[in-house]
């Protein structure tokens, strides 16, 4: 298994109080990414890293921000969390950007519950 | 409008039977496909992909089928086992945008004893 941990596992927040998700890895993979996954809407891509200070928006990137500033963690970040982020955040990483030379792994994922 | 899509919430199968799961897609910039398989509580995990120049692959029980003409794929497992009980994602990506995974919404396949 890729050693991917994320914490915290579960999370109970209220509306507009910051959160914050940590995704580490001992791979040294350079690739990260952030997704949710929803009913009826698989995995959604959030924001993914393609190094060290280096990162773009995925698909539903509006009320999350990230930040790597090592390679081995990428944190997610909800400044004011909504009822719409009760979501699981699952973490994945990969060796290249290209999708047919290597496979995204994933980590175990965060439930993230906002009321 | 989601442009990866598994028509099916749900799939039910005997031990020993053939599975069958479905996946629609609409973008025809999608080279490169792939089953994502994932137990309660964990995250998902590779099962098999395909490379558009294909219309088959298989490994071990598991067979992935490629119509581009329909832009419609197949997971087959057999003989399905309890153990292959789990939700089963399918995924595309386009050559154009790297690693960008668009997922369906996933397939709950039980394999009954």
């Amino acid at each position: 298994d890729a050693g991917i941990t994320q914490s915290p596992r579960h999370k109970v927040t209220e509306t507009g109080t910051p959160v914050t998700l940590r995704c580490h890895q001992t791979e040294n993979h350079r690739y990260m990414y952030w997704y949710r996954q929803d009913p009826g809407h698989g995995l959604r891509l959030i924001h993914y890293s393609y190094g060290v200070k280096d990162t773009d928006k995925g698909e539903v990137s509006d009320g999350y921000s990230v930040s790597r500033s090592k390679t081995e963690d990428f944190l997610l970040t909800l400044e004011s969390a909504t009822s719409s982020q009760t979501s699981v955040y699952f973490c994945a990483i990969s060796e290249s950007w290209l999708t047919w030379t290597n496979e995204q792994f994933f980590g175990p994922g965060t439930r993230l519950t906002v009321l | 409008d989601q442009q990866v899509k598994q028509n099916s919430p749900s799939l039910s199968v005997q031990e020993g039977r053939i599975s069958i799961l479905n996946c629609d897609y609409t973008n025809s910039m999608f080279d490169y496909f792939l089953w994502y398989k994932k137990y309660p509580a964990e995250g998902p995990t590779f099962l098999i992909s395909i490379s558009s120049i294909k219309d088959k692959n298989e490994d071990g029980r598991f067979t992935v089928f490629l119509n581009k003409s329909a832009k419609h794929l197949s997971l087959h497992i057999v003989p399905s086992q309890p153990g292959d009980s789990a939700v089963y994602f399918c995924a595309a990506s386009a050559s154009n945008a790297g690693n960008m995974l668009t997922f369906g919404g996933g397939t709950r396949l039980m394999v009954k004893p």
